[in-house]
Parts: structure tokens; C-alpha cells; sequence
């Protein structure tokens, strides 16, 4: 099982530009989260998707779309690039939203927008 | 949404027991108790869950008084590779985990 991945690794973009961060999980798990960790802060919530199908948002969506594509793919978009925005991305899943279920993260994605 | 506080950093010695108090005064009667721990430049990773009294895994212990207004994370004889960030979270459900800042555990030889 390779867990919780995120492509890609690093990013730069310039102020204005697009992309989609991707992310898959290979553990049949229903639930799947997007948190995006500043310098020294904790994580914090994004968008988080409770089951197929469905998404909704988290402390900090401004700026942010997400697509359930499937059950295993969860992507985060970002339209229009921000300095702010420049972070550290964690993609992370569960087997569903029960409070005794332990998250298990991907390696990250480190975001630098110019 | 229960709020947590922890100190910001703690220092130990390699062999020695590391005690991690949390603080959790307004939890709610359908919250747990989970601590995650995160090396740099990684993604965090569970430890331990608990929701009352004492829970034991093969990597910490968690002690949860009756009151449940604090918890205690004992990680045992720790090493240099147990550095790092450890986050409380007190939450009903995964939706609603918030991490604060942490506290950052250096353990020197």
C-alpha cells in the first residue's frame, strides 16, 4: 500500500497562475481532507471531503476549489495564485468521519508563488 | 470546539520519560482525545487516541483524568529520532481536528 500521495512535490508559480494539486489513497477510505501548514503554524483545514461525492469547507477555503473525483482522488485547485498562498499542502484521508478514526497524511506539496 | 493549550517546546535527554500536558477545559462529552506527532518537512502521523482513564500503544501512553479537562501524552526513554512537533486535538469527529501550534520536543544526546 503506498498510503495517502501528492503530486506534485514542489511548485513554484507567479502570481496569478493556476494549478491542481492532486492527491490519491489507496485504502478504500471514504473521507479525505486538504490542510494547508504556514512556517511555524499548525495545520489547518481547507476543504475536507466526508464521502464520495460530497465536499465542504473547512477554516480557510477563500482561494481554494476541490473536486471528490472519485473515491480514491481528491484534487485541490488553485484559479488564481497568491503570495499567500504560498505553503505547505497536506493531503489526508480516514475511513470515515467517526472521531476514533486516525488520519493518515501524504508527504506534502511545498507551494512557493512568486 | 474545544481549545487546546500546550507548551510551545520542551527539552529531554536521550533514555529519559517525556511528559506532554495538554490542556482541555471546555471538552465536550463526545470528544476524544488524539495526539499526532510530525517530523520536519513530513506530514503528521497519529500516536495514541483516548477518551477516558489511561490508554497504552507500543509507542506512548495517555493519561486522561476523570475530569477530562487535561490529558498527558509519556512517550518512554525517548531518542534523538523523537524530535518533533507532538499536536492535541480535541475533536467530536475527523472533520473538526484542529492543530495549533504544538509543542516541539528536542531531545539532545
Amino acid at each position: 500500500n503506498a498510503g495517502v500521495t501528492q503530486t506534485p512535490k514542489f511548485q513554484v508559480l507567479k502570481t496569478g497562475q493556476s494549478m491542481t494539486l492532486q492527491c490519491a489513497q489507496d485504502m478504500n477510505h471514504n473521507s479525505m481532507y486538504w490542510y494547508r501548514q504556514d512556517p511555524g503554524m499548525g495545520l489547518r483545514l481547507i476543504y475536507y471531503s466526508a464521502s464520495e461525492g460530497t465536499t465542504d469547507k473547512g477554516e480557510v477555503p477563500n482561494g481554494y476549489n476541490v473536486s471528490r473525483l472519485n473515491k480514491r482522488e481528491f484534487s485541490l485547485r488553485l484559479e488564481s495564485a497568491a503570495p499567500s498562498q504560498t505553503s505547505v499542502y497536506f493531503c489526508a484521508s480516514t475511513r470515515d468521519r467517526g472521531s476514533h478514526n486516525e488520519q493518515f497524511f501524504g508527504p506534502g506539496t511545498r507551494l512557493t508563488v512568486l | 470546539l474545544a481549545k487546546t493549550t500546550q507548551p510551545i517546546s520542551m527539552d529531554s535527554y536521550e533514555g529519559q520519560e517525556v511528559n506532554i500536558t495538554c490542556s482541555h477545559n471546555n471538552i465536550a462529552t463526545n470528544d476524544y482525545i488524539t495526539w499526532y506527532q510530525q517530523f520536519p518537512s513530513q506530514g503528521p502521523r497519529f500516536i495514541i487516541q483516548g477518551y477516558k482513564t489511561k490508554v497504552t500503544n507500543e509507542v506512548a501512553s495517555l493519561f486522561i483524568p476523570a475530569d477530562r479537562k487535561s490529558s498527558t501524552l509519556s512517550l518512554p526513554r525517548v531518542s534523538l529520532s523523537d524530535t518533533a512537533v507532538y499536536y492535541c486535538l480535541v475533536a467530536p469527529n475527523t472533520d473538526k481536528l484542529i492543530f495549533g501550534t504544538g509543542t516541539r520536543l528536542q531531545v539532545f544526546p
